[in-house]
């Protein structure tokens, strides 16, 4: 079954800080895995899509597949970066069309 | 032109009325989605249209009634709702479902059933 954890609810840390946002997944076959932030009062929109390999706004993100783990890093954390993060897996199969969403992860950068 | 555009922002119903909510997309995407999110919670999908036609409906209950009568609008049509039903509902968009591709969303309209 397809599924997506994300194990913090909540992450605070000072700016400037380096920040890991972690997301595992559960999935046979080759998974397609995004990240999607909200910033408050604003659209979901997509930050990062693994098949990319890109940097947005400093985040990273990589595919560990032997750990099942997409999680989502940044060197030095801004105050503009306080948003809720959600990682999702994009279904496959009798699955096409859903994005299995993690729980999300509501970060807050302290000035 | 790469935004979803949903009216209208709010909408406060009784839970005898008959609304609708509108979603609008110009970037020839051909799937488009139905998503309820509560506050603090991932998005939960409700419908998926994919060439204006009905592919999946994860047992959406009946007083939500999606439509989409073109490629570029979609349609959720609510009736008798009641007060759980208050929530965001977002509207998305992707060039097609079938295919690794990101979903736009759109900015959603925040509903209140009174």
């Amino acid at each position: 079954a397809q599924r997506v954890t994300q194990p913090e609810k909540l992450l605070s840390v000072f700016k400037g800080a380096p920040v890991e946002l972690k997301c595992n997944y559960s999935y046979s076959g080759s998974p397609e895995l995004f990240w999607y932030v909200q910033y408050s009062r604003q659209r979901l929109q997509l930050l990062l899509r693994h098949i990319s390999r890109e940097s947005i706004k400093g985040f990273t993100a990589d595919l560990n597949k032997g750990e099942t783990s997409f999680h989502l890093k940044k060197p030095f954390a801004q105050e503009e970066d306080s948003a809720m993060y959600y990682c999702a897996l994009k279904g496959r199969g009798s699955t096409l069309g859903r994005l299995y969403f993690g729980r999300g992860t509501q970060l807050t950068v302290w000035p | 032109d790469t935004e979803v555009t949903q009216t209208p922002k709010h909408l406060v119903m009784g839970m005898t009325n008959k609304k609708s909510l509108k979603c609008e997309q110009h970037m020839g995407h051909r799937a488009m989605y139905w998503y309820k999110q509560k506050a603090k919670k991932p998005p939960e999908l409700m419908f998926v249209y994919s060439y204006e036609k009905l592919s999946i409906n994860e047992s959406v209950p009946s007083r939500f009634s999606p439509e989409c009568p073109n490629s570029s609008l979609l349609n959720l049509h609510l009736h008798a709702l009641q007060p759980e039903d208050s929530a965001l509902y977002l509207c998305a968009s992707s060039q097609l479902y079938r295919e690794v591709t990101e979903a736009f969303f759109g900015q959603g309209t925040r509903l209140t059933v009174v």
